[in-house]
């Protein structure tokens, strides 16, 4: 089975920052993966799908990048309402998610 | 509106059964694979069950293999999660979600799950 681990797993900063977020693979997906925001006692929502695609709707200071095993979410300004956490995700493996707090 | 709503959580003895249940609306549901997404107390996301569109197709994680059961019936634009021997370790918050599946030539390479419902919560205490 693929594993998919996120680095880091909490990460603090502030307003106007530029973030990124790795999820590597334990074995190479080619662009298969997505990623999501989940806020807390909210559903997830899915921000990028094709290693690169933004969803409908998502803000263009998200974006997505890499192929094979190793792949980055970058916020290129961080918002207020971009503190929560971010899963990377193929087929049924999720990564163990990345907690973005304020600094 | 696209829309999923769940139903059907509440609180089960251990070995007990429930059955969830989620309803579509403001899409063509029987155009989409579905799946079945849960979340422990505090804890990540895990995929748990998908099912293809004409039902003919399932998969579970293995953890669940034996126990859960997914269906759906397009009819009624609704998805199913029968949970049979439920054990403490499937409390969790239990979300549907609608699937854009990349598949060809009998295999997929990817699941994005692009709309959810906002969840209902299982608990398995006794």
């Amino acid at each position: 089975d693929i594993q998919l681990t996120q680095s880091p797993s909490f990460l603090s900063a502030s307003v106007g920052d530029r973030v990124t977020i790795t999820c590597r693979a334990s074995q190479g997906i080619s662009s298969y993966l997505a990623w999501y925001q989940q806020k807390p006692g909210k559903a997830p929502k899915l921000l990028i799908y094709a290693a690169s695609t933004l969803q409908s709707g998502v803000p263009s200071r998200f974006s997505g990048s890499g192929s094979g095993t190793e792949f980055t979410l970058t916020i290129s300004s961080l918002q207020p309402e971009d503190f929560a956490t971010y899963y990377c995700q193929q087929l049924g493996t999720f990564g163990q998610g990345t907690k973005v707090e304020i600094k | 509106e696209v829309q999923l709503v769940e139903s059907g959580g509440g609180l089960v003895q251990p070995g007990g059964s429930l059955r969830l249940s989620c309803a579509a609306s403001g899409f063509t549901f029987s155009s989409y694979w579905m799946s079945w997404v849960r979340q422990a107390p505090g804890k990540g996301l895990e995929w748990v069950a998908n099912i293809k569109q004409d039902g003919s197709e399932k998969y579970y994680v293995d953890s669940v293999k034996g126990r859960f059961t997914i269906s759906r019936d397009n009819a009624k634009n609704s998805l199913y999660l029968q949970m049979n021997s439920l054990r403490a370790e499937d409390t969790a918050v239990y979300y549907c979600a609608r699937v854009i599946a990349d598949c060809s030539g009998g295999s997929c390479y990817s699941w994005a799950f692009d709309i959810w419902g906002q969840g209902t919560m299982v608990t398995v205490s006794s």
